[in-house]
């Protein structure tokens, strides 16, 4: 049981790339969440998923693309690459509200 | 709106010593409210969570936290720091209305003190 797995962990990208950001779980859980974490600032949510095929925006939303066609799967697209999204990103899981959610390892992404 | 605090940046105390991680809340409705620990370089990790019942709950590696309702705060305690327990604490709630949000606050940074 791997739990959340995010891949890649460090990743370094040139103003204007994009990449995705892969996220995976093996709970069977219906929710599942994409936060950034700025030093000094916790964690901000990004877009959340309460089931495949619903994606819902976060608080910080704008830059960053989801889809969610399996349960198991989340991952999240960054179109245009920029300075302000150097962050270290969290994917993490919940079997429903009110439950504790389960956290990947991250994903530290440099934007140069 | 939902909202957490957590007043202090860092908190230090000595090995052997209690020590309290301080969290308050905003929320409309009842607060779901869970205390998490990272690590350098790992993921967060659940310490314990409040749902509903005793105020008083226990969670893992001997940490406890209590409910306030009339203080709106959710306290992280535990009788006696180990170095090991220094690590970056993290506060957040949930409601049951509303967006599956968990809101989380700034952390504090907790130093146990040999």
């Amino acid at each position: 049981n791997a739990g959340v797995t995010q891949t890649p962990k460090f990743r370094i990208l040139k103003i204007g790339q994009s990449m995705t950001l892969q996220c995976t779980q093996d709970m069977n859980h219906n929710y599942m969440y994409w936060y950034r974490q700025d030093p000094g600032m916790g964690l901000k949510l990004i877009y959340y998923s309460v089931g495949a095929g619903i994606t819902d925006k976060g608080e910080v939303p704008n830059g960053y693309n989801v889809s969610r066609s399996t349960t198991e799967d989340f991952p999240l697209r960054l179109e245009l690459a920029a300075p302000s999204q150097t962050s270290v990103y969290f994917c993490a899981s919940s079997d429903r509200q009110g439950t504790e959610a389960f956290f990947g390892q991250g994903t530290r992404l440099t934007v140069v | 709106a939902q909202s957490v605090a957590q007043p202090e940046d860092q908190v230090n105390v000595a090995e052997g010593n209690p020590l309290t991680v301080k969290c308050t809340y905003s929320v409309s409705g009842n607060p779901y409210l869970f205390w998490y620990v990272q690590y350098p370089n790992r993921g967060l990790q659940f310490l314990l969570k409040y749902i509903t019942g005793d105020n008083l709950v226990k969670g893992s590696y001997g940490f406890e936290a209590e409910f306030n309702k009339s203080q709106t705060s959710f306290h992280l305690k535990k009788p006696s720091a180990l170095v090991s327990d220094s690590a970056l604490y993290f506060c957040a709630v949930r409601t049951l209305t509303g967006a599956n949000n968990l809101f989380f606050g700034t952390g504090t940074r907790l130093t146990v003190i040999p």
